[in-house]
């Protein structure tokens, strides 16, 4: 079937406007990930859920930044007030739990975010 | 806590030359490393894992547990191998997963 995809590819908003940004997996993949990628930059790890266990939320940079995912299905990241800083790539990456392709991440093309 | 080390930034070599793109770990269990690929607008993509001790794109990696590395080598680099390059970690159990900062191959023609 499809990929990952995510939505929405670019979005432009003014300082202190929230965002919501969706992140759909592969049907069946159990885990997914945030990250975020700022220009020239590296991934930097946001969040993890995995089934319905509590989520990792170690990398979130700050209590503005939250995230949800409804069982194994659609994930939102939302940043509230959002700053200049806040300005990256944001992909979304799924994992499936079993088969030949156990462990590897599937990501998303991004959703490019510009505060300005 | 796992961590993992990417020295180069950037890495620029000459078409036909050997590349090496050095990946160095630290986890106290015993890892799944993997390397992942960008090329110029597109995905990120996985480009082969430890486990499967297979060559992609004339790529190989070994796991040097001594030396906690997962160095990613070419012997002659193409021009079409100009990508941004990460190793990942994930770990057993819960299966977090940790990317290095990546590093930019640039193979000039």
């Amino acid at each position: 079937g499809a990929g990952v995809s995510q939505s929405p590819s670019n979005k432009v908003t003014e300082k202190g406007k929230d965002v919501e940004l969706r992140c759909d997996p592969i049907s069946g993949h159990t885990a997914l990930y945030w990250y975020r990628q700022r220009l020239g930059q590296g991934l930097e790890f946001l969040i993890y859920f995995q089934g319905n266990s509590a989520p990792d939320k170690s990398g979130l940079p700050s209590d503005r930044f939250s995230a949800e995912r409804t069982g194994e299905s659609v994930s939102t990241l939302t940043i509230q007030r959002t700053q200049q800083e806040d300005s990256a790539v944001y992909l979304c990456a799924s994992r499936p739990r079993t088969g030949l392709s156990y462990n590897e991440q599937f990501f998303g093309p991004g959703t490019r975010l510009t505060v300005l | 806590a796992q961590r993992v080390t990417q020295p180069e930034k950037l890495l620029s070599v000459f078409k036909g030359a050997p590349v090496e793109l050095k990946c160095n770990y630290s986890y106290s269990g015993s890892p799944e490393l993997f390397w992942y690929v960008q090329y110029s607008r597109q995905r990120l993509q996985l480009l082969l894992r430890h486990i499967s001790r297979e060559s992609i794109k004339g790529f190989t990696a070994d796991l040097n547990k001594g030396e906690t590395s997962f160095h990613l080598k070419k012997p002659f680099a193409q021009e079409e191998d100009s990508a941004m390059y990460y190793c990942a970690l994930i770990s057993g159990g819960y299966q977090k997963v940790t990317f290095g900062t990546g590093t930019k191959l640039q193979v000039i023609p």
